[in-house]
Formats: C-alpha cells, sequence, structure tokens
C-alpha cells in the first residue's frame, strides 16, 4: 500500500524559511505525481497554495513555493509569518485517477 | 461568487449509508471535478473521490466497494454514498472543485457525520 509522508512537526522563527517534504515510501516522488499542497487552520476548509508541483493556486502570495527536492516533494515558505501558523497537507496523485493525501505536517510558528 | 454547501444527516447508525450531497451556487456544476474529501477528528485529510468533467468516478481504492458519487445537473448538485457505515467513517466530510490537478478553489465548509447507534 502506496503512503504518502510528511514531517508530522515543524517549527520556523518568524521571518525565516522552512522546507516541508511529501515522499512516498515506496518511489521516487516525480512531477507525473501532480504535488499538490494545501494549508488548514483549526475549524476550517483547506485552502490550495501549490498544485501540479510548483504552480501557485490563486491569490496565493510568492512566499509559497513548491518544487521537487530529491526524491520528494516540497514546500518552501519564506518570510514566515505568524498566520502561517497551520497544518499542511500534500496530495500526489497516483495514476488512474487516485489521490493519496499525507498524513500532514503541523507548522509552529515561534 | 460559487458556493458549496454539504447537506445530509449528522447522525448515521452503523452498518447502514451515509448521504450527503453537495449544492453548488452561483456556477454551474459542468466543465470541473468535483470531489468528496474527509477528516476524522483529530486526524489528516482522506480524499473518498471525485465525480470528473466528463462524467466519470474516481474513488479511494480503500473506499472503492462501498462509496458512490453521483451528480444531479438538472439540481446543479452533486452527492456521496457511503454503505456499511462504521465508527471509523465519523468524520468531517467536504465536497470541493478543483481542476482535476489538485486545485480546489473553492470548498464547503464541511459537515460533521457521526457514525454511532
Amino acid at each position: 500500500q502506496t503512503v504518502v509522508t510528511q514531517e508530522p512537526s515543524f517549527s520556523v522563527s518568524p521571518g525565516g524559511t522552512v522546507t516541508l517534504t511529501c515522499g512516498l515510501t515506496s518511489a521516487s516522488v516525480s512531477t507525473d505525481n501532480y504535488a499538490s499542497w494545501y494549508q488548514q487552520t483549526p475549524g476550517q476548509a483547506p485552502r490550495t497554495l501549490i498544485y501540479t508541483t510548483n504552480s501557485r493556486s490563486s491569490g496565493v502570495p510568492d512566499r509559497f513555493s513548491g518544487s521537487i527536492l530529491g526524491n520528494k516533494a516540497a514546500l518552501t515558505i519564506t518570510g514566515a509569518q505568524a498566520d502561517d501558523e497551520s497544518d499542511y497537507y500534500c496530495a500526489l496523485y497516483m495514476g488512474s485517477g487516485v489521490w493519496v493525501f499525507g498524513g500532514g505536517t503541523k507548522l509552529t510558528v515561534l | 461568487q460559487v458556493q458549496l454547501q454539504e447537506s445530509g444527516p449528522g447522525l448515521v447508525k452503523p452498518s447502514e449509508t451515509l448521504s450527503l450531497t453537495c449544492t453548488v451556487s452561483g456556477g454551474s456544476i459542468s466543465g470541473y471535478y468535483w470531489s468528496w474529501i474527509r477528516q476524522s477528528p483529530g486526524e489528516g485529510l482522506e480524499w473518498i473521490g471525485y465525480l470528473s468533467n466528463t462524467g466519470s468516478t474516481f474513488y479511494n481504492p480503500s473506499l472503492k466497494s462501498r462509496v458512490t458519487i453521483s451528480v444531479d445537473t438538472s439540481r446543479n448538485h452533486f452527492s456521496l454514498r457511503l454503505n456499511s457505515v462504521t465508527a471509523a467513517d465519523t468524520a468531517v466530510y467536504y465536497c470541493g472543485r478543483s481542476n482535476g490537478y489538485g486545485d480546489y478553489d473553492y470548498w464547503g465548509q464541511g459537515t460533521l457525520v457521526t457514525v454511532s447507534s
């Protein structure tokens, strides 16, 4: 069974840069996985940040960027702000119309 | 402005069928991908499935035997049915509109469904 892996938690200082990753237990992530990244605060629906690896969704500031780093997808946040403190989820396309979410990363800004 | 609104029972008995509807207002249901995603209390997101812009449906393999997503274009809504539910199906269920490549531009606010006798 394919498992999408994310760091359970991460912390970043205000103004700092952080890179969250999204991997596969049994393969390397490629652009064919159309990696997507979502931000979610408690009690709210998710918000799309990045799709197809590095495309920013409408209205998302350019502090958020996506890439492939090594064998994983990555979300980089530069100039971290207090309201970036959220849960971040990646999703990967596995082919045949199937998507899988990672377990999420809880980002703390302190 | 497009809005999505989930509706359906908030309490379902074990072994019964969970049925939810997502009503789309402010825009047509044609030409997009329409998804259901859920989140168990305190847990992460789980993709349930979607209805593509061509009318095809795709489901999470772990739920495929129990789930059906359908559309009623005359009412501009799409629906989720999940059979034989257990407590593990207790979750907030979200509907969302995407471009098919992971870019969800509109979401419902989510509806909590509890499976309990």
